[in-house]
């Protein structure tokens, strides 16, 4: 199993620009996290998936933020327009029952934003 | 609400010895689950060890061991002979009844030779 696959690991845009950011869960999970990890806040949850469907997105900071999961083998998180304070480590993970037995974490995305 | 505390941000071991990570919760549901995840200077996130909130035993995974206080709401992580790899960010985390699983803030652990 290649485990959760997040592209691209590093992401360097400008102010202003859109931003997508990829994850593949793992074949069959059927929960789907996308965590944003800075020094101040640390790990946050972002948005939650459960069978392709988003359940609790009360973590997305503003409506800059949107995710989707078109299916269950892939999930976008963008972010427009992007701001400097978006510059973050974000995480995918998938997990196969939702709770935290199992989770597995992608590599995650280093955004930076200038 | 539903909270992880780790009180500890750094922490130094000597090389072959044991040592505690403390982690406190708080929740109200009666059934939930704590983890402990190591993030090397790498980046990536490793699952190292479950306890659930009904199991009577303390959870153990090679040489790391999982003290569970329930009436404490405690779930310290113990790593025994500790080892230059050992070194890294370890964060404690509990699933909640919603399927969510929250962090608490983390504690960089040195191994010193």
């Amino acid at each position: 199993d290649a485990g959760v696959i997040q592209s691209p690991r590093h992401e360097v845009t400008e102010m202003g620009q859109e931003v997508t950011l990829r994850c593949k869960p793992i074949s069959g999970h059927d929960y789907l996290f996308w965590y944003r990890q800075t020094m101040m806040r640390g790990l946050e949850l972002l948005i939650y998936f459960n069978n392709n469907v988003p359940i609790d997105d009360s973590g997305m900071p503003e409506d800059r933020f949107s995710a989707k999961m078109p299916n269950a083998s892939f999930s976008t998180l963008k972010i427009q327009p992007s701001e400097p304070r978006d510059s973050a480590v974000y995480f995918c993970a998938s997990s196969l029952t939702g709770g935290g037995y199992g989770y597995t974490f992608g590599s995650g995305t280093r955004l930076t934003v200038v | 609400a539903q909270k992880i505390t780790q009180t500890q941000p750094g922490m130094f071991v000597q090389e072959k010895e044991a040592v505690t990570l403390d982690c406190t919760y708080d929740t109200s549901d009666p059934s939930y689950g704590l983890f402990w995840y190591k993030q090397p200077s790498s980046g990536e996130m490793i699952f190292l060890i479950y306890q659930g909130s009904y199991d009577q035993q303390n959870a153990t995974e090679g040489r790391y061991s999982l003290n569970f206080q329930k009436a404490r709401k405690s779930a310290n992580l113990v790593i025994s002979a500790s080892q230059l790899g050992d070194s890294a960010m370890y964060f404690c985390a509990m699933e909640t009844s919603y399927d969510k699983v929250i962090f608490g803030p983390g504690t960089s652990l040195s191994v010193i030779p």
